[in-house]
Order: C-alpha cells, then structure tokens, then sequence
C-alpha cells in the first residue's frame, strides 16, 4: 500500500531564515506530487505540483521554491523566511485518477 | 475569485441526525468533485467522490450528491456520529488538469450527543 510521510512535523524559525521541507511517497511510481498550505481558517491552497522528477509548476508566486530531485521525494524550500509563510504545509500524491492522498502535514511557525 | 465555495463556516448537529454539508462551483470545466475530512493537526482524508457524468455516489453512511444544472454539490451523513465531528472540505478538478483539486474554505462539523 502507498505511504505518504512529511518532515520535520513541527518547525519554529525565525524571519530570513531558509526552510526546507520533505516529503517522500512509498508504494508507487511516477506519482504526481502536490504541496498545499493552508492558512490559519483558511482553505487549503495549492501552491507547486509535479508530474515527474526535474518538473515543477508554481501556482502562486511567492517567496517558496520546490524541487523533486527524485521520482517519490518532493521538496519545498525558502531562502529567506517571511512571517506571512506561516502555516500548515501539506504534501499530497495522486497516481492516475483524481484523488489525492495527503501527508501528515507540517506545522511551520516563522517568528 | 474563489471557484469553489462551501458558505457554511460551520453545522451543528446531533447524533443520530443527518449532516448535510453544501458546497458551490462557477467552474463549469470541473469534471470531479471529492470530499475531504480533516482533523486538527492532521492531513486531510479522502472520504468519497464522484464524477461529473454521476448525480449521486454512496459509500456507507457517506453520501455525495450533485446538481450540475446548479453548480452545486452537497455531503449528506446518516446518520451522524461523534467521531463525525471534523473540518470537511469540498475539492473540484478540471479536466485535463493534472489532477489539480481547487478546494473550498470548509464546514466545521460538530455532532453532539
């Protein structure tokens, strides 16, 4: 069965600092891989999603990178932290149809 | 401009009762629509979806309904459960996108005994 995992599960770091955030997917292939924030009561926001490794699509622009340097590794970084990057990160794969299945997510608070 | 929209911020409803969750879309390229629930501090969970071809899919005490002449959809429980008691979120993806889901603000379900 396929697994989805997110670290660290909980971040606290200081404005201007960079970020680097991991998410790994077990169980499948060629996964098409997605990370979304969501704000304090807000929705949740589709900020990059990836069809294969090396390719990336950015959804909003923003002070956030990602990068997939693996088939099953999707990573979000920032060079510099804003306190308005504050918020749950969540990474979600989905295989050939529509549903997406996310990860655990990750707590980030920016000071 | 937000294409999907769920105006409910929150139910309230006792167990036993039916939930019955609503969510509207402008977005007439959508194809797919899923429902998600989600705890606090955790990843949302895939509860049940249909396609655009559908108007009505059931699995369990989940059923989702869907009205495209409206643009509306809805989340019917039955019946209801504590365990219910979650942040529901209504997702829509267009065709030909990636499998890219644009999601509503969601409904804070809250079943009491």
């Amino acid at each position: 069965s396929q697994t989805i995992h997110q670290w660290p599960a909980t971040l606290v770091q200081p404005v201007g600092s960079p970020l680097s955030l991991e998410c790994t997917v077990e169980g499948t292939s060629n996964p098409n891989l997605y990370w979304y924030r969501q704000a304090a009561g807000r929705g949740l926001q589709l900020l990059f999603y990836s069809i294969g490794i090396g390719q990336i699509s950015s959804e909003v622009p923003q002070n956030l990178s990602a990068s997939r340097p693996q088939d099953r590794q999707f990573i979000l970084s920032s060079k510099k932290l804003l306190l308005s990057d504050s918020g749950f990160y969540l990474c979600a794969w989905s295989g050939d149809g529509n549903t997406q299945y996310f990860g655990p997510g990750t707590r980030l608070t920016v000071l | 401009d937000q294409q999907v929209k769920q105006n409910s911020p929150s139910l309230s409803v006792q167990e036993g009762r039916i939930s019955i969750l609503n969510c509207d879309y402008t977005n007439s390229m959508f194809d797919y629509f899923l429902w998600y629930k989600k705890y606090p501090a955790e990843g949302p969970t895939f509860l049940i979806s249909i396609s655009s071809i559908k108007d009505k899919n059931e699995d369990g005490r989940f059923t989702v309904f869907l009205n495209k002449s409206a643009k509306h959809l809805s989340l019917h429980i039955v019946p209801s459960q504590p365990g219910d008691s979650a942040v529901y979120f209504c997702a829509a993806s267009p065709s030909g996108g990636y499998n890219k889901l644009i999601f509503g603000a969601g409904t804070r379900l809250a079943v009491h005994p």
